[in-house]
């Protein structure tokens, strides 16, 4: 079954600490995506990555980075920079062509203790 | 400055009765959109989406709207069932923008059996 498979579920890290998210995908799609959800918020764009070693910032990238080294991975950093990191990371992918929008992976929990 | 808003962060409907939920936009280069389902602490699941070149597209008991004059769309739920509670977001796509989605701020849909 293709799908996108993100890890940890939940994340629990402590002040000052980086954390890296996974986000991997089997559906031979070109672009990935990092979103962030608030509670009551909608879904805000961090990072995305267009094709293999390219990404570009989203409306709220400061604090976080990413790499694109396989077209299947897509992992997110969130660094000791990021002041509110805790929150619900989602992380999509579509084809670059015919677009029928966005398959998102289950998403992970990211608590700062 | 959101482009795509949801005015209504709560809906609660009976059992078999029609649910509406709203989104309204402001960029005109929008020219897809699509509504998504998301329950709690999971990814969202694609709905249903339009093409702004027509003004309803109908998928089972799911039907959206778009009126492009009021740049405003719709998502009617007929009947609701129990479970159809979740969060709706819609999103829209700009033109030769890549497959990028901007997202409102989501709906919080309860049907009461």
């Amino acid at each position: 079954d293709g799908g996108i498979t993100q890890s940890p579920k939940y994340l629990f890290r402590k002040e000052g600490q980086n954390v890296t998210l996974s986000c991997e995908q089997n559906l031979n799609h070109d672009a990935m995506y990092w979103y962030r959800q608030d509670p009551g918020q909608g879904l805000r764009l961090i990072y995305y990555s267009q094709i293999v070693n390219d990404f570009q910032k989203g409306d709220i990238a400061e604090g976080y980075s990413v790499s694109r080294e396989k077209k299947e991975s897509f992992p997110l950093t969130v660094t000791s920079a990021q002041k509110n990191p805790t929150a619900f990371y989602l992380c999509a992918s579509s084809i670059t062509g015919d677009f029928y929008g966005y398959t998102f992976g289950s998403g992970t929990r990211l608590t700062v203790v | 400055d959101q482009q795509v808003k949801q005015n209504s962060p709560s809906l609660s409907v009976q059992e078999g009765r029609i649910s509406i939920l709203n989104c309204d936009y402001t960029n005109s280069m929008f020219d897809y959109f699509l509504w998504y389902k998301k329950y709690p602490a999971e990814g969202p699941t694609f709905l249903i989406s339009i093409s702004s070149i027509k003004d309803k597209n109908e998928d089972g008991r799911f039907t959206v709207f778009l009126n492009k004059s009021a740049k405003h769309l719709s998502l009617h739920i007929v009947p609701s069932q129990p479970g159809d509670s979740a969060v709706y977001f819609c999103a829209a796509r700009i033109n030769n923008a890549g497959n990028m989605l901007t997202f409102g701020g989501g709906t919080r849909l309860m049907v009461k059996p």
